[in-house]
């Protein structure tokens, strides 16, 4: 079993472009969520799906955008990228919001 | 104000030390806690989860105080292989917040 898996692992964007970070579970996991951590500021959620067909906002969504089509599968799209989206992003399953979470290596992306 | 608050740290103890990490949280209707530890470079790994009566695994003890809502963290007899940051771990309405961790490193 692969776990969580994420891709690309390193990725550079210019500003203004966009791109979608993918992130897939064999876990059959109900619960998918990314976060991006930045120095200082530790682990803050973007947006959270709770299963299939179902996503809502975390704390800092704005600039992303989510779909759960199946439950394996959890892409985050950046719809501009800015300079402030600069960052490590983590996305994470579990079996429901109130059990831990498994994470992913993570993805690094720099926007110049 | 955070949701779930950490002191940042660093902690540098010497090998064999015992250290104890606090996190605070806002939430008092918070169902779930967790510790993590994370390496440098690498994602976060469940380090233990908090019960109510507190609970132990080797060296590590962890504690919940939900009237004064914060969890502890101790660590017995320090390696030189528990250096990393420890996040805590916080569920909410349907989401889990996270500290901004602790840096901990452990000399010889």
């Amino acid at each position: 079993n692969a776990g969580v898996t994420q891709t690309p692992k390193f990725q550079v964007l210019k500003t203004g472009q966009s791109m979608t970070l993918q992130c897939a579970q064999d876990m059959n996991h109900e619960y998918m969520s990314w976060y991006r951590q930045d120095p200082g500021m530790g682990l803050r959620l973007i947006h959270y799906s709770v299963g299939a067909g179902i996503t809502d906002q975390g704390e800092v969504p704005n600039g992303y955008n989510v779909s759960r089509s199946t439950t394996e599968d959890f892409p985050l799209r950046l719809l501009s990228a800015a300079p402030s989206q600069t960052s490590v992003y983590f996305c994470a399953t579990s079996w429901s919001s109130y059990n831990e979470q498994f994470f992913g290596p993570g993805t690094r992306l720099t926007v110049l | 104000r955070k949701e779930v608050e950490q002191d940042p740290g660093p902690f540098n103890v010497p090998e064999g030390a015992t250290v104890a990490f606090n996190c605070t949280y806002s939430n008092s209707a918070s169902q779930s806690f967790f510790w993590y530890r994370q390496d440098c470079r690498k994602e976060p790994k469940l380090l233990m989860s908090v019960y109510s009566s507190g609970n132990e695994d080797g060296r590590f003890t962890a504690q919940l105080n939900r009237a004064s809502q914060y969890i502890s963290l101790l660590i017995r007899d320090s390696k030189l292989s528990d250096s990393a940051t420890y996040l805590c771990a916080v569920t909410g309405n349907n989401d889990m917040r996270f500290g901004a961790g602790t840096r901990l490193t452990v000399k010889p």
